[in-house]
């Protein structure tokens, strides 16, 4: 069965600390990895995407990490902004197909 | 965010209404999404449209009725809906999977509903 797990649920940070969230899945066959950002009562809003044979990805503060052997991604944020408070949503996707797998995110929180 | 629009933003409804939420792409994309977003769950793909043709239609009840007139256009058509389908409707659009595009998806900023 196709799934995407993200943990922690949610977590909370001090402003300017780091911080690393993890997305663990089993689709097949695998396409591409996202990850979204989505504040809330928005649309998710794209940080990354991975193909099979990327490692590493960064976008600004953020940096994702694929392990297609594992099946495991990380996404992390590097000197917290109280902006970054939002869902952080891990996307996985089916080559060839429209199948969309969505985690049910991590919850960050980021205090002042 | 601005690539694809929804309204309305927020809709109030009772049970015996018909409404219809509208979704529009400005990205020249040629697959459109619709998704149902309720609390503490993931993301659930409801329908997708590629070069205006459904091609996946996930289980979802009759009381939600799709069209897609182009490949800019979108609606969900809801009637006689129930309390539980109060949600956050979410419509995106990418490049169709066979065409060789990114596959990226672009959300649109969704709309709450409320049934009452």
């Amino acid at each position: 069965k196709n799934q995407v797990e993200q943990s922690p649920q949610s977590l909370i940070i001090l402003e300017g600390k780091n911080c690393t969230l993890q997305c663990n899945y089993t689709v097949s066959p695998f396409s591409n990895l996202r990850w979204y950002k989505q504040d809330t009562g928005r649309g998710p809003v794209s940080l990354t995407i991975m193909t099979f044979s990327e490692n590493t990805k960064s976008n600004g503060r953020y940096t994702a990490t694929l392990d297609a052997d594992t099946k495991q991604s990380s996404l992390h944020i590097t000197a917290s902004q109280l902006s970054d408070s939002a869902s952080y949503i891990c996307v996985v996707s089916a080559r060839g197909t429209y199948k969309y797998i969505f985690g049910t995110g991590t919850r960050l929180k980021v205090l002042a | 965010e601005t690539g694809v629009t929804q309204t309305p933003r927020h809709l109030v409804m009772g049970m015996t209404n018909k409404k219809s939420l509208k979704c529009e792409q400005h990205l020249g994309h040629n697959a459109m999404y619709w998704y149902k977003q309720s609390a503490k769950k993931p993301l659930e793909l409801m329908f997708v449209y590629s070069l205006e043709e459904r091609v996946e239609n996930n289980s979802v009840p009759s009381r939600f009725s799709p069209e897609c007139p182009n490949s800019s256009h979108l609606f969900l058509h809801l009637h006689t809906l129930q309390p539980e389908d109060s949600a956050l409707y979410l419509c995106a659009s990418s490049q169709e999977p066979g065409t060789g595009g990114s596959y990226e998806q672009y959300f649109g900023p969704g709309t709450r509903l409320t049934v009452t």
